[in-house]
């Protein structure tokens, strides 16, 4: 089945300070590969995406790119803000593999960023 | 447009009763999934729709789960009886399609069974 391992939290960082938080997926098909972000108290949204190989998705100052070699899609910053604290999941979807048409998250990394 | 809306915010219930989760998804989007977060899990997916059909439930934790979509702009996800362990956060999102597409997740329904 499918699965995201991203690495467990909390992660602390003093502002300006350089950002990755990585993740590894495992896939029966070709997914689809995400970011969200949390915020206290709020739904997941959106933060950036990558639906090929080699893709890089960004936003907001993050990137992130589909590495298929290594099943991977680490998300990077160069200079976080206090403003990036929040919780961070890695997510794939995989419909093409024949697996649901849902997304498989992982467990979620907390990003403490400390002025 | 309002983004999607989930009701109640806050549920406190307690063990043995009967529960019901509200969700209306954003107009003209045609998937519809309820998730399950909780610390020890993670985000879990619960059950989606497409066009209101329930398509995939094999998330759903036990019979005394059940989700509705009478039409394209509600839906609704129940739980009886409640049980401690159904403790968490349950989230509703809703997209133009899957694979590639955003989806939109509303606040979450914060659940405590006592």
């Amino acid at each position: 089945g499918n699965s995201v391992t991203q690495m467990e939290g909390p992660v602390t960082l003093s502002e300006e300070a350089f950002l990755t938080i990585n993740c590894t997926y495992t896939a029966t098909g070709y997914p689809s590969l995400f970011w969200y972000v949390q915020y206290p108290g709020e739904g997941l949204q959106l933060l950036l995406k990558a639906t090929k190989a080699d893709d890089k998705g960004s936003n907001k100052g993050f990137e992130a790119t589909y590495r298929k070699e290594t099943t991977s899609f680490h998300l990077e910053k160069g200079s976080v803000q206090v403003s990036d604290s929040a919780v961070y999941f890695c997510a794939l979807s995989d419909r093409r593999g024949g697996g649901a048409d849902g997304l498989t998250f992982g467990k979620g990394t907390h990003l403490i960023i400390q002025p | 447009d309002a983004g999607v809306i989930q009701s109640p915010r806050h549920e406190v219930t307690e063990m043995g009763q009967e529960v019901t989760l509200r969700c209306k998804p954003i107009s003209g989007h045609d998937y519809l999934f309820w998730y399950r977060q909780t610390m020890m899990r993670g985000l879990e997916l619960l059950i989606y729709f497409n066009n209101n059909v329930p398509i995939d439930d094999s998330g759903m934790p036990e019979d005394r789960f059940s989700a509705k979509m009478p039409n394209a702009s509600f839906s609704t996800l129940k739980i009886q009886p409640s049980e401690p362990r159904d403790s968490a956060v349950y989230f509703c999102a809703s997209s133009l399609g899957t694979g590639a597409y955003e989806q939109y997740f509303g606040p979450g329904t914060r659940l405590t069974v006592t």
